[in-house]
């Protein structure tokens, strides 16, 4: 069964230092990688997404996560956090076959001014 | 506005009284979806319509059902509700398995 993991379930930074949330998939074929972020008490926003192309993807805010292929993996990185970035953050995958992405359980970041 | 709007957007409820939570979409799309958010848990897909009449279950559909009598509206039933079902509720569509779109989410606690 297709499968998304996110192996940092809670995460706790001080400000300013770097981030690397890790995900991990288990699609076979082609796959569209996605990472979103849930602010206390609101829904979900995505932070950036990757089709194809550069593994190298640019999100909004600061974020950007690299696609390996090799490794299955598609880590979400920032390089210096900020009180703000406090959120639950999910990885997502989905596939040809499949119009509603696959969820991890997700990562609570919680940064400490 | 493209939207995916949920209602209501938190319920309270006693065990075994029906429920319905709407959700509506403006964008055509063929896709939606159902989440539970549960801590821990992350979202897991209860059911899944791939258009009009095509629903599916998800990884976790025990104690709901959904219809999709037509594209924009895919509901979320609950016939008898009970405490293990107190979540947040989310809705999504998309039009391709590319770009999905969430709703605000439902706030359900059952007592």
């Amino acid at each position: 069964a297709q499968s998304v993991s996110q192996h940092n379930h809670h995460v706790i930074l001080s400000e300013a230092a770097s981030l690397e949330l890790g995900c991990n998939y288990s699609y076979g074929g082609t796959v569209n990688l996605f990472w979103y972020v849930q602010y206390p008490g609101q829904h979900l926003q995505l932070l950036l997404k990757y089709f194809s192309g550069d593994p190298l993807v640019k999100g909004i805010k600061g974020f950007e996560a690299e696609f390996i292929k090799s490794k299955f993996s598609f880590n979400l990185r920032k390089p210096s956090v900020q009180w703000s970035d406090t959120a639950e953050y999910f990885c997502a995958a989905s596939s040809g076959g499949s119009y509603i992405p696959t969820f991890g359980r997700g990562t609570s970041l919680i940064v400490h001014p | 506005e493209a939207q995916v709007t949920q209602n209501p957007r938190y319920l309270i409820t006693v065990t075994g009284k029906k429920l319905t939570v709407t959700c509506s979409q403006n964008m055509n799309h063929e896709y939606m979806s159902w989440y539970r958010q549960d801590p821990g848990l992350g979202l897991r897909q209860i059911y899944y319509s791939m258009n009009v009449e095509v629903t599916d279950k998800g990884d976790v559909p025990e104690g709901y059902k959904v219809s999709r009598k037509e594209k924009r509206n895919f509901p979320l039933i609950l016939e008898s509700p009970s405490p293990n079902q107190t979540s947040l509720y989310f809705c999504a569509s998309s039009r391709d398995n590319r770009l999905t779109f969430f709703g605000q989410g439902t706030r359900l606690t059952v007592v």
